[in-house]
């Protein structure tokens, strides 16, 4: 009874690295949903796919963000060029339909050096 | 802009304890408000609320939503040590290009023994 996952967990950048965060939605769920926490922040919507589709990108970083969600494997989250600001708690959610009750990974904390 | 409201950010109970955690938004096109619970990983489903007035409940949890006053209050009765985390509350806005979720900063509850 798997849930979300995504990992890693924690990762290390330096400042102009790429940053590659992975999610793996719950079982029969192909809807997936980022959100970015900032320190001292509330969780923030970035981006909504469904495999293959971009359906919303609106609170994506129009530079330097993308994310995809490909027929097979994990919704990947891409940041290049990371910077100290991109440092942040990253959350994947999924759910079955487009649907608002959405189930939540453990996050990828990125702290970028 | 959608916008979410969380009162207090912090509260200190001792086990037993009865408390309510607030919750006021700003939303132009109102579809439901969800609150989730979240420890150092993953936040975990809660409620959906849609109409107003129904009460939902699960165990010592429960929560109640006012569409005309536009606030939401979640409620736990005695509580735990186990009940320490942070409650976020999140709504949707049905005009928005998908079922993204508009957080608030979240209620930090702390339960001591």
């Amino acid at each position: 009874n798997a849930g979300v996952m995504q990992n890693p967990r924690h990762l290390v950048r330096r400042r102009g690295q790429e940053a590659r965060l992975r999610c793996s939605p719950m079982k029969g769920h192909s809807h997936v949903y980022w959100y970015r926490q900032l320190p001292e922040e509330g969780l923030k919507f970035m981006v909504y796919l469904q495999k293959e589709n971009i359906i919303d990108e609106s609170g994506m970083p129009k530079e330097r963000f993308s994310a995809e969600f490909p027929k097979e494997g994990p919704s990947i989250l891409r940041i290049q060029q990371v910077v100290r600001g991109d440092s942040a708690a990253y959350f994947c959610a999924s759910s079955w339909d487009m649907q608002e009750t959405q189930y939540f990974g453990p996050g990828t904390r990125l702290l970028v050096l | 802009e959608d916008k979410v409201v969380q009162s207090p950010l912090s509260l200190v109970v001792h086990e037993g304890d009865t408390v309510t955690l607030n919750c006021s938004y700003e939303v132009t096109n109102f579809r439901s408000l969800l609150w989730y619970k979240q420890e150092k990983k993953a936040p975990t489903f809660l409620f959906m609320l849609t109409s107003s007035g129904i009460e939902k409940k699960s165990g010592r949890l429960s929560s109640i939503l006012d569409k005309k006053e536009l606030f939401s209050i979640l409620n736990i009765t005695a509580t735990q040590t186990g009940d320490s985390a942070v409650y976020l509350c999140a709504v949707v806005d049905s005009g928005a290009g998908s079922y993204q979720l508009t957080f608030g900063k979240g209620t930090k509850l702390s339960v001591i023994p």
